[in-house]
Parts: structure tokens; sequence; C-alpha cells
């Protein structure tokens, strides 16, 4: 199972709205809606942002939104703030009945 | 409080076996599925295996890279999940994570583990 495919680094100003793709197969993100995005701080453990493609966790903030077209997923953050810089991965579900992640997406806030 | 705490990792000749271990708390673990899940120093996350819940006889899946050389297991009745390591080489070096599976998403994570596989 190949890794998904991320862009390595996305920036944006503060209060602008950045998107990360995250592109794979029919085998995983184009054939189930098990998509999630976790947010990873210098250090520190993944974050769940969003699962199933679109939802969030309770607690998580609404300027994280997640949608899905075809093989290819997109998180997008409105409203930047200093504080989504981090890594961003991607992660879907599996015909294998297992689990792939994204290549990961560095976020600058400029 | 759901917390999930692993330990166990440290320094390893190649060839060699570690066994980490995920102490839980604040849930029922029978009723979850646990996943492993490394990051190799500056690299990306890359899910590593699972366990799944009693529900489902707690069947096991893994990563290909390995298959046959990791395994996955719990112990419902205190509250643990272990990943048993054998046949370790250096790209098995690695911070492992140890998180529960909830609607196909890995919501709660533990600190993490490192395991350096080096002579």
């Amino acid at each position: 199972q190949s890794a998904l495919t991320q862009p390595a680094a996305v920036s944006g100003s503060p209060g602008q709205s950045i998107t990360i793709s995250c592109t794979g197969t029919s085998s995983d993100v184009g054939g189930y809606n098990f998509v999630t995005w976790y947010q990873q701080h210098p250090g520190k453990a993944p974050k769940l942002l969003i699962y199933e493609v679109s939802q969030r966790p309770s607690g998580v903030s609404n300027r994280f939104s997640g949608s899905k077209s075809g093989n290819t997923a997109s998180l997008t953050i409105s409203g930047l703030q200093a504080e989504d810089e981090a890594d961003y991965y991607c992660n879907s579900y599996a015909s294998t009945d297992t689990y792939v992640f994204g290549t990961g997406t560095k976020v600058t806030v400029l | 409080e759901v917390q999930l705490v692993e330990s166990g990792g440290g320094l390893v000749q190649p060839g060699g076996s570690l066994r980490l271990s995920c102490a839980t708390s604040g849930f029922t673990l029978s009723d979850q599925y646990m996943d492993w899940v490394r990051q190799a120093p500056g690299k990306g996350l890359e899910w590593v295996g699972r366990t799944k819940n009693k529900a489902n006889s707690y069947t096991t899946k893994y990563a290909a890279s390995v298959k046959g050389r990791f395994t996955v297991s719990r112990d419902d009745s205190t509250n643990s999940v272990y990943l048993q390591m054998n046949s370790l080489t250096t790209e098995d070096t690695a911070v492992y994570y140890c998180a529960r599976a909830r609607n196909y998403a890995f919501d709660v994570w533990g600190q993490g583990t490192m395991v350096t596989v080096s002579s």
C-alpha cells in the first residue's frame, strides 16, 4: 500500500484560507468515506481533526473542514492562525482492511 | 479521562526483539479496536497494525512492512495492549504510538515511545 500523496508544504498569512490535498486510489480514498486528518505539532502526538471525510470531533475548531472528490480528499483551514503552524497528515481505510497515511504537509503561517 | 501510556522503548541491536506496552485507562478496552502507528525520525506517520475488539474475536491486521515480524496483542483484564517486535532492522527505528480506533479514526493517542535499532 503506497502512501497517499500530499503537498510537502503549504503556507498562508494570518486570516487567510489554505487547502491541503490528499490523493490516493480507488482502493483507499476513492473507495471509502473513511478519510481522517491529523494535526501534529513538533515533538507531540498527532491530534484527530476530521473523521469520515468531513466530520469534526467535539472540541475541534470549525475553522477546519474536510471534503472529498473521487480519489482526492482535502482539508481546508479557514482564518489561519499562528497556532495552526504544524504538520498535517491524511489517512484512509483501505481495501486490504488496513490503513494508509499521507506523506504529510508542513503548514507555515507567514 | 481517557489516557494511553506507552512504555518499553529503548536501544536494541539489529536482529533483536522488543516488546512495547500501552497502558489504557478511562474507557472499556474490550469494546475498542487498538492500533499502533510509528514515525521514523524526521519522517511521516506509518500505520503498523491493529487488534480488533472482543466482539470481533480480537482479529489482528498488519502493514506489509511488519507482517510476520510484529505481533499485536492485548490483555483486557489489565487494560493493556502490546506490540511484540522481532527481527528488528534499522528501518524500524521510530517513535511508536498506541492509538484507540473508533469510527475508522484514531481518536486518542499516547505520547509515544522511542525505539532505536542500532549496533
